[in-house]
C-alpha cells in the first residue's frame, strides 16, 4: 500500500521557489521520508531525507510537520533543469529489511 | 566515482530469446538492486543483493534471474519474456542495507530500455 500521496503535477516559474507537498499520514515513528527526482530518460537521483527535523542541503530543503503526517520539499530557486518527476518516499521496515516505498510522484514543470 | 553504469542502453528481444542486462559500480557499495519501471509509474523493486547474496526477491517470475558475480557487478538474465515485461530496468547501489545507517542513499544507473516483441 502506498504510504505517500502527492499531487500528480505542478508548475513553477523559473527563479521562484518550488514547494512540493507530500502526505504520509500513516508513517511510523522510525520511518524516514526521502525525496528522489527523475529527469526524463535518466535514473532517479537522491535529493534529501529526514526523520523529524527540517533538513537542508545544496539541492533543497525538507520541511516536516511536527506530527510527521506531511512534508514539503522546497527548491529555493527553480531552474529549467529542475523539470522532473519528484518522488516522496517512506523508508519502511518490511520483510526483515528496510525498503523504499515510493509514491506516485509529482511532475514538476519549470516555466521560463 | 559516483556512477552506476548499465549496459545495454536499449534492448529488443523476442519471447524465445535469452539476454542479459549488466550493471557495474566502483563505489565500494555492498548492496545492489534491480528495479522495473513502467511508463509514468514509480520504480518497483525486484531484487536486492547484500554482500553478493540475494537478500530480497519481490516474488519476481523465474524468467528473470539475477546474479551477483562480485561486489561491483550485477546481472539480470532474461529468458522467455512476455511483451508485458517491456519496461525500463534500473540498477541501483548503496553502501549497505544496515538499518542504522540513516542515509543509505541509493545511486541509480540510467537504466536499460527493454522491448519484448
Amino acid at each position: 500500500d502506498a504510504k505517500t500521496t502527492q499531487p500528480p503535477s505542478m508548475d513553477c516559474a523559473e527563479g521562484r521557489a518550488a514547494n512540493l507537498p507530500c502526505n504520509h499520514s500513516t508513517i511510523s515513528g522510525n520511518e524516514y521520508v526521502y525525496w528522489y527526482r527523475q529527469i526524463h530518460s535518466q535514473g532517479p537521483q537522491y535529493i534529501i531525507h529526514g526523520l523529524k527535523n527540517n533538513e537542508t542541503n545544496e539541492m533543497a530543503s525538507l520541511i516536516i510537520t511536527e506530527d510527521r503526517k506531511s512534508s514539503t520539499l522546497i527548491l529555493p530557486h527553480a531552474t529549467l533543469r529542475d523539470t522532473a518527476v519528484y518522488y516522496c518516499i517512506v523508508r519502511a521496515f518490511m520483510d526483515s529489511n528496510y525498503q523504499l516505498i515510493w509514491g506516485a510522484g509529482t511532475k514538476l514543470i519549470i516555466k521560463p | 566515482d559516483t556512477e552506476v553504469t548499465q549496459t545495454p542502453k536499449h534492448l529488443v528481444m523476442g519471447m524465445t530469446n535469452k539476454k542479459s542486462l549488466k550493471c557495474e559500480q566502483h563505489m565500494g557499495h555492498r548492496a545492489m538492486y534491480w528495479y522495473k519501471q513502467k511508463a509514468k509509474k514509480p520504480p518497483e523493486l525486484m531484487f536486492v543483493y547484500s554482500y553478493e547474496k540475494l537478500s530480497i526477491n519481490e516474488s519476481v517470475p523465474s524468467r528473470f534471474s539475477p546474479e551477483c558475480p562480485n561486489s561491483s557487478l550485477l546481472n539480470l538474465h532474461l529468458h522467455a519474456l512476455q511483451p508485458e515485461d517491456s519496461a525500463l530496468y534500473l540498477c541501483a547501489s548503496s553502501q549497505t542495507l544496515t538499518p542504522g545507517l540513516a542515509i543509505n542513499e541509493q545511486f541509480f544507473g540510467p537504466g536499460t530500455r527493454l522491448t519484448v516483441l
